[in-house]
């Protein structure tokens, strides 16, 4: 069974920076793509991020929305997708979600972890 | 960016009708390798999205018959045939020919 289980939510200041994980199992993490995806309450997913496999080259896509101030990476070896987000601002509030790739869509989903931005 | 327009906002249904939702894409979704990626997605209250449709047509593992998925180019539509309780959520296209990936704002949908 996939299973996608994401951490390191939680309450920052505007400004500040945070580290989500996602700790992956049920597949072979490292031959798949592997993104990161938000979602404000009653707002439609944003896609913000993804990272390709070894056999691509680990290579990265961002949206222009977080493009300079988050960076993903993963640990193949550990199973675990990582954003590192920085300089968050109030407008980054929302349910973070990791997600497996499936021919350019996703096909597993994580339960999500909030994320809140304020002073 | 791909502006993905849905289509209704909401709709309400009878157990065991049908319904249709449209999603416009502001440009073509075929991409450079002749594939099309268009993927529909369900989120049930209080949960994250689930996979229903991968490549306009293509049913994900475990998915009912009773979704089907359509369309070509910037036109595409989800039908659902003998809706149950359980297909009740927030229904989403998105796009995964340009970056950055893109969602529709979704439909409701409400049994009756």
């Amino acid at each position: 069974e996939v299973k996608l289980l994401e951490s390191g939510g939680g309450l920052v200041q505007p400004g500040g920076s945070l580290r989500l994980s996602c700790a992956a199992s049920g597949f072979t993490f490292a031959d798949f793509y592997m993104s990161w995806i938000r979602q404000s309450p009653g707002k439609a997913p944003e896609w913000l991020s993804f990272i390709r496999n070894k056999a691509n080259s680990y290579t990265t896509e961002y949206n222009p929305s977080v493009k300079g101030r988050f960076t993903i990476s993963r640990d193949d070896t550990q199973n675990v997708l990582y954003l590192q987000m920085n300089t968050l601002r109030a407008e980054d509030t929302a349910i973070y979600y990791c997600a497996k790739h499936l021919k350019l869509g996703f096909d597993y989903w994580g339960q999500g972890v909030m994320v809140t931005v304020s002073s | 960016d791909v502006v993905m327009t849905q289509t209704p906002v909401s709709l309400s249904v009878s157990l065991g009708g049908q319904v249709s939702i449209s999603c416009r894409s502001s440009q073509s979704l075929v991409h450079n390798n002749g594939n099309t990626y268009l993927s529909w997605y369900l989120q049930k209250p209080g949960q994250s999205p689930q996979l229903l449709i991968y490549k306009v047509s293509n049913r994900f593992s475990g998915i009912s018959d009773r979704f089907s998925g359509s369309g070509s180019g910037t036109d595409f539509t989800l039908k659902i045939s003998r809706v149950e309780p359980d297909d009740l959520g927030v229904y989403y296209c998105g796009q995964g020919t340009q970056y950055p990936f893109t969602f529709g704002s979704g439909t409701k949908l409400e049994i009756k």
